[in-house]
């Protein structure tokens, strides 16, 4: 089955930009989403179809995809986007989840 | 807004069979699929499978015990799992899915413990 690889953690300081990515075998010809977990909490999506912000998330939350690799970028991060982000496609057969990537605002 | 709001947190021996609710509000809930998804303690997410318009879609791993239904009437999905292990302990989550492929998930649910304990 199709399998996506995220780092563990990502760190990055308040201000700065986060990028955390999301690899998978010409993942370009998926369509990728986001969502994003703070602790104890559901996930929120906060961008499907690799690039389009659901109603309600801020633009400083943005995405791409090429080649293979899908990655989501944080501009401006604040403390409060510190949490756990999750990338997703469909293969054809299945939901695929990447195993998740920390971020830590430092 | 829509909302999807879950059953409460279950204890279940061994073996047995929970089954979990999502009550779904702020949309026509029959231009929508459900999907389930799972998290055990501490480890990422993991999808079980979607229901739509009566069709159901389940993930490998579980169709042999997994089973999605809903009532049409009351706009809620519902999910049995059975032959509870230990390693079926986590967080379940129902999802408001797009209801074909690319399957992008908005809202989730707030999720339900189910603790299998003996």
């Amino acid at each position: 089955s199709y399998v996506l690889t995220q780092p563990p953690s990502v760190s990055v300081a308040p201000g700065q930009t986060a990028r955390i990515p999301c690899g998978g075998n010409n993942i370009r010809y998926k369509s990728v989403h986001w969502s994003q977990q703070k602790a104890g909490q559901a996930p929120v999506l906060v961008i499907y179809d690799d690039s389009v912000q659901p109603s309600g998330i801020p633009e400083r939350f943005s995405g791409s995809n090429s080649g293979n690799t899908a990655t989501l970028i944080i501009s401006s991060v604040e403390a409060g986007d510190e949490a756990d982000y999750y990338c997703q496609v469909w293969d054809g057969d299945s939901v695929v989840f990447g195993g998740g990537t920390k971020l830590t605002v430092l | 807004q829509v909302q999807l709001v879950q059953s409460g947190a279950e204890v279940k021996k061994p073996g047995a069979s929970v089954r979990v609710s999502c009550k779904t509000s702020g949309y026509t809930f029959t231009t929508s699929g459900i999907s389930w998804v799972r998290q055990a303690p501490g480890q990422g997410l993991e999808w079980m499978g979607w229901i739509y318009n009566g069709n159901t879609k389940y993930a490998q791993k579980f169709q042999d015990r997994f089973t999605m239904t809903t009532d049409t009437s009351t706009s809620t999905a519902y999910m049995e799992l059975r032959s509870l292990r230990s390693d079926d302990t986590a967080v379940y989550y129902c999802a408001k899915d797009l209801g074909r492929p690319p399957h992008w998930f908005d809202p989730w649910g707030q999720g339900t413990l189910v603790t299998v304990f003996s």
